[in-house]
């Protein structure tokens, strides 16, 4: 019973590149939550996703982030021209479905910006 | 929005000893999870638990959904316990806010 699997794990890029995280959710659940942990900090919602639909994306950044959840493959987070502060561990979560469910978490993807 | 505090920030042990972690939230919750974050930076599922007591092992918890805390118990620690405990709560939105943490070092 897979659980929710992020790839890649660790991913580096320089200043000015794109990074793409992809988040496979648990079989049978169609809800997907991003959030981000910055070092020595706890974890900060993001955007919540359902099948091609954005449902929340209060806590993304105006410009240079993405998210989306096509109807067929993985939750994919986008982010465009990295700077340094973009460097953080990326957590995504997923549910069956509403918030009386618990959410569980993959193993995030550790994003370094040289 | 809801917010969630934890305490104490810090908390370092001796092998064997017992430990209560402390989690408030400021608004009614439809849910609350805790977590233990491992020194690799896994993110491991303890409890889901909006009301009420569970036990799984040596770590139990509670939650008293009208007075708006939960606490977690460790008993027994072992150095396998360290790491960054976190609370993390569900109230209108569909969201978790998770608190700071409690950063949990066990020595042998």
């Amino acid at each position: 019973n897979a659980g929710v699997m992020q790839n890649p794990r660790h991913l580096v890029r320089r200043r000015g590149q794109e990074a793409r995280l992809r988040c496979s959710p648990m079989k049978g659940h169609s809800h997907v939550y991003w959030y981000r942990q910055l070092p020595e900090e706890g974890l900060k919602f993001m955007v919540y996703l359902q099948k091609e639909n954005i449902i929340d994306e209060s806590g993304m950044p105006k410009e240079r982030f993405s998210a989306e959840f096509p109807k067929e493959g993985p939750s994919i987070l986008r982010i465009q021209q990295v700077v340094r502060g973009d460097s953080a561990a990326y957590f995504c979560a997923s549910s069956p479905g509403s918030n009386l469910q618990p959410q569980h978490f993959g193993d995030g993807t550790r994003l370094s910006i040289l | 929005g809801i917010q969630v505090e934890q305490s104490p920030p810090d908390l370092i042990l001796q092998e064997g000893a017992n430990s209560t972690l402390r989690c408030n939230f400021s608004d009614s919750v439809n849910n609350l999870q805790w977590f233990h974050q491992n020194p690799w930076g896994q993110l491991i599922n303890l409890f889901y638990i909006p009301s009420g007591t569970k036990q799984n092992g040596r770590l139990s918890a509670t939650t008293v959904a009208t007075e708006r805390y939960s606490l977690l118990y460790i008993s027994s620690s072992q150095t396998t316990d360290s790491g960054v405990y976190f609370c993390a709560a569900q109230g209108g939105s569909e969201k978790l806010v998770f608190g700071k943490g409690t950063k949990l070092t066990v020595n042998p």
